[in-house]
C-alpha cells in the first residue's frame, strides 16, 4: 500500500493564481482531512470529509474549497491564492468512526508570492 | 475554551538519557489523547493513543505515555533516547463538542537528542 499520497510536493504560485492540491489514499478509509501547518500555529484543520459524498468546514476554511471525488480522493482547491496561504499542506485519512488514528501524507509545500 | 498545551517549544536530551515531552489539556468530558511524531520534511506519524483503560500506554519506537486525569496531562516518555528520536512531536486531544467529537492539536515540541 502506498498509504496517503499527495501531489505536488512543492509549488510556487503568484498571488491570484489558482491550483488544486491532490490527495489519494489506498487504505479504503472513510474519512479524509486537509490541514495546514504553519510555524508557531501547529496543525489547523481546513476541511474534512467524514465519508464519501460529504464535506465540512474545519477551523480555517476561508479561501479554500474541497472535493471528495470518490472514496480514494480528496482535493483542495485555492481559487485565488494569497501570500497568507503560504504553508505546508497535509492530507490525512482514517478508517472512520471508532478508529481514531489518522494517517498522513508527506505534505505539499506551497509558496505564494 | 478547550485547549491543549505543549509547554516546551524545545527539549534537549543526551543520547541514552530518559526523555519527557509534556502535554496538558483542558477539555470537557472524557478525552481521547494522542501523540504523533513528525520527522523533517515528512508527514505526521501516529505514535500512541489513550482512549480508555490502563493509564500507561505503550506505543511505537519504545515510547510510552501516561494519562493523568487529576493533572490533565499526557506526557510522552522514553527510558533511553536515541539520536534518531530527534523530531517534532505533537500532542492531540479529541473531546465531545455537542453532537460531535472535535480534535485539537498542540503546537508541537521539537526534540533534539544529542550524541
Amino acid at each position: 500500500n502506498a498509504g496517503v499520497t499527495q501531489t505536488p510536493k512543492f509549488q510556487v504560485l503568484k498571488t491570484g493564481q489558482s491550483m488544486t492540491l491532490q490527495c489519494a489514499q489506498d487504505m479504503n478509509h472513510n474519512s479524509m482531512y486537509w490541514y495546514r501547518q504553519d510555524p508557531g500555529m501547529g496543525l489547523r484543520l481546513i476541511y474534512y470529509s467524514a465519508s464519501e459524498g460529504t464535506t465540512d468546514k474545519g477551523e480555517v476554511p476561508n479561501g479554500y474549497n474541497v472535493s471528495r471525488l470518490n472514496k480514494r480522493e480528496f482535493s483542495l482547491r485555492l481559487e485565488s491564492a494569497a501570500p497568507s496561504q503560504t504553508s505546508v499542506y497535509f492530507c490525512a485519512s482514517k478508517p472512520g468512526d471508532g478508529v481514531e488514528t489518522q494517517y498522513f501524507g508527506p505534505g505539499t509545500r506551497l509558496l505564494v508570492l | 475554551a478547550q485547549s491543549v498545551a505543549q509547554p516546551e517549544d524545545q527539549v534537549n536530551v543526551a543520547e541514552g538519557n530518559p526523555l519527557t515531552v509534556k502535554c496538558t489539556y483542558s477539555v470537557s468530558g472524557n478525552p481521547y489523547l494522542f501523540w504523533y511524531v513528525q520527522y523533517p520534511n515528512r508527514g505526521l506519524q501516529f505514535l500512541l493513543k489513550y482512549i480508555t483503560g490502563d493509564n500507561l500506554v505503550k506505543g511505537s519506537y519504545g515510547f510510552e505515555a501516561e494519562f493523568n486525569k487529576s493533572q490533565t496531562s499526557f506526557h510522552l516518555k522514553k527510558p533511553s533516547a536515541l539520536v534518531s528520536d530527534s523530531a517534532l512531536y505533537f500532542c492531540a486531544v479529541k473531546y465531545n463538542a455537542g453532537n460531535n467529537r472535535k480534535l485539537i492539536w498542540g503546537l508541537g515540541t521539537s526534540l533534539a537528542v544529542n550524541p
